[in-house]
């Protein structure tokens, strides 16, 4: 595997189920983010950590839940989600702190809330 | 001041044809400009990016195009080819650490064949 890469590609869950996706990135980097791509909207960051730590937090709500146990390893938990969560979710990694700013991106997870 | 406003929201361009992009910040503070390339079921791509003690950068076909006193940058594709029809997003970023980038609304492009 090389990138970043994130399971599962689609995912159909009820407003009352608890799903998790999952984000790897194999670049070595120590910063990981998950952003929302919603339709004729700009990518909305969501959450940043770096090593491990989460460094940011955009006013998102309690029914998503970051969790990052290495630097390789990214997870979002959902449960009791709403319709309008339905979107492309994306996780990006780089390395902080070095001067080099970019950012890779996986190719996501397309969640439709029912 | 930390929106990224990107125009057109989409372009059509006859093949060969220049494509161009254009984006404007206000928060001087940004000094990381980058453009993603998005394909359909794909993740963004890092394209090309520039920092703002350069006023041009060209790799290839594309070439980012950077106006610090107006606070604009603009992406410019030169002989376009039906390949490149994707949306284009422009970012911003400044050195905060983990270089939080904000992104620009996007501009799908369509290359006619």
């Amino acid at each position: 595997e090389t990138g970043v890469t994130q399971t599962p590609r689609h995912l159909v869950m009820g407003m009352t189920n608890k799903k998790s996706l999952k984000c790897e990135q194999h670049l070595g980097h120590n910063a990981m983010y998950w952003y929302k791509q919603s339709a004729k909207k700009p990518l909305e960051l969501m959450f940043v950590y770096n090593f491990k730590e989460q460094t940011e937090n955009n006013s998102v709500p309690s029914r998503f839940s970051p969790e990052c146990p290495n630097s390789s390893h990214l997870f979002l938990h959902l449960h009791t989600l709403q319709p309008e969560d339905s979107a492309l979710y994306l996780c990006a990694s780089s390395n902080a702190g070095t001067g080099i700013n970019e950012q890779y991106f996986g190719p996501g997870t397309r969640l439709t809330v029912t | 001041q930390q929106q990224v406003k990107q125009s057109p929201q989409s372009l059509i361009v006859q093949k060969g044809g220049i494509s161009i992009i254009n984006c404007a910040y206000e928060n001087t503070a940004f000094d990381y400009f980058p453009w993603y390339q998005q394909f359909p079921g794909k993740g963004p791509a890092l394209l090309i990016a520039i920092r703002p003690d350069v006023s041009e950068k060209k790799e290839g076909r594309f070439t980012i195009s950077f106006n610090k006193s107006a606070k604009q940058f603009s992406l410019h594709i030169m002989d376009s080819q039906p390949g490149d029809s994707a949306t284009y997003f422009c970012a911003a970023s400044m050195n905060s650490g983990t270089y939080k980038y904000i992104f620009g609304t996007g501009t799908r492009l369509k290359v006619l064949a």
